[in-house]
């Protein structure tokens, strides 16, 4: 039991590409998120999702996208990074019927 | 939405010492409330939560207390220990809705030998 899976861990982009970044889980579970966390301020909320199919924007929506096509996977996706967007990014899971999420390892992303 | 200030951002405590931090909400609707803590360069694991239908909930060194009231929750360990240094952070959520978590911006925690 993996729990919540990020790939990649690191990655280095310039200004301007695109990128996926790929969270999935194998718990079975309903919602999942994507936050970003900056120095100082917590985590954010940038997309979630209610399950299979669906997506709704978070606090921090701009510049990225999501998709929820299976259960156990969340993509986000960045059409064109920009260097505001150099930031950690943590995908979590919850189950419906509770209200603990977990974490994945985590995703160091830099745009230079 | 929802607003959630955290304090202190930075907390250096004796070993053996109890450590206080303190979060604020704007929402009067949030009724759950989740502590995470967060090691260096790992992921955030929930370490004890509290719904607005209780006051106070303990587990072993950790105790979290909410005042619904004043809009204020906190989290209090006691007996630190140096495993016990990271950063932790605070959320509010509405169980209704509890597809949105609002976190605070995190205290980092110091516990010196």
């Amino acid at each position: 039991n993996a729990g919540v899976t990020q790939t990649p861990k690191f990655r280095v982009l310039k200004t301007g590409q695109s990128m996926t970044l790929l969270c999935a889980q194998d718990m079975n579970h309903e919602y999942m998120y994507w936050y970003r966390q900056d120095p100082g301020m917590g985590l954010r909320l940038i997309h979630y999702s209610v399950g299979e199919g669906t997506t709704a924007k978070g606090e921090v929506p701009d510049g990225y996208n999501v998709s929820r096509l299976k259960k156990q996977n969340f993509l986000l996706g960045l059409e064109s990074a920009a260097p505001s967007q150099t930031s950690v990014y943590f995908c979590a899971s919850m189950a419906g019927a509770s209200y603990e999420q977990y974490f994945g390892p985590g995703t160091r992303l830099t745009v230079t | 939405g929802e607003n959630v200030e955290q304090h202190p951002s930075t907390l250096s405590v004796q070993e053996g010492d109890s450590a206080v931090i303190k979060c604020t909400y704007s929402d009067s609707a949030s009724n759950y409330f989740p502590w995470y803590k967060q090691e260096l360069g790992k992921r955030p694991q929930l370490i004890i939560d509290i719904r607005s239908n209780v006051g106070e909930k303990k587990d072993q060194r950790i105790a979290v207390t909410l005042n619904k009231t004043a809009k204020h929750f906190s989290l209090h360990i006691t007996e630190t220990q140096p495993e016990d240094s990271a950063v932790y952070f605070c959320a509010a959520s509405i169980d209704y809705n509890f597809n949105k978590f609002y976190f605070g911006s995190g205290t980092k925690l110091n516990v010196k030998p």
